[in-house]
């Protein structure tokens, strides 16, 4: 069952704040997100695990949870470089490796 | 450190061939993934490999795709008579195998851009 993200679309000014979502219907085992610029292979930003704690790094940030199965992607004083579209991969526990991607949320950075 | 290699880059080919695409993992990573991708869409996962094993093929995936990783390294993936709706970029993965199987990051490559004419 894929993962629907929200919002589909997001228009920023430099500077502004984001949140994606990513909610599932199944339990989870973890979250992985990832950005993709158009062209470009999906780069990985961060994953989630079941039991483990808010993750983050510069001014991206996510967090995850169990019991209602979904995530979130905190985007803070966004830069240019975070347009992109952007999509959550989710792993079963009782199929792990195996990512099921959301259909992905476009940010667009604006000067 | 290299990072995931694809190729061809692009493949352009008529309706009724059979294509070959090539993926070199990250060279500790034993794990290999395939998924597809369309305009718009989320990648769609088609099959994975814990060394040379194929663990899993999607249910949506027709009998004339196919992917081999025999000595558990590279691996390729065959699409037999190509139909129109085989247009979609072809991307790999690969990662380590964490606990539990999973929890490791997947690193993609550039991907193998398929056109049916």
């Amino acid at each position: 069952q894929q993962p629907v993200q929200s919002p589909q679309a997001v228009i920023l000014r430099e500077g502004e704040d984001a949140v994606i979502n990513c909610s599932s219907s199944k339990a989870l085992y973890s979250v992985h997100w990832y950005r993709q610029k158009h062209g470009e292979a999906p780069v990985f930003l961060m994953i989630l695990l079941k039991g483990g704690e808010q993750k983050g790094h510069d001014k991206i940030s996510a967090s995850f949870n169990e019991k209602k199965q979904q995530s979130s992607l905190y985007l803070t004083a966004s830069q240019l470089s975070y347009s992109g579209t952007y999509f959550c991969g989710t792993e079963s526990p009782s199929n792990t490796g195996k990512l099921i991607f959301g259909q992905g949320t476009t940010l667009q950075v604006k000067p | 450190d290299t990072g995931v290699s694809q190729n061809p880059r692009h493949k352009i080919t008529k309706r009724g061939q059979n294509v070959t695409f090539r993926c070199d993992p990250i060279s500790e990573h034993n794990r290999l993934y395939w998924y597809r991708q369309t305009l718009g869409q989320g990648p769609e996962f088609l099959t994975y490999f814990q060394n040379e094993a194929q663990l899993e093929k999607s249910r949506l995936l027709s009998d004339r795709f196919s992917a081999e990783r025999p000595k558990g390294s590279f691996s390729t993936l065959e699409i037999q008579r190509t139909e129109q709706g085989d247009s979609a970029m072809y991307l790999c993965a690969s990662s380590l195998v964490g606990g539990q199987g999973g929890g490791q990051p997947q690193h993609f490559g550039d991907g193998t851009r398929l056109s049916i004419l």
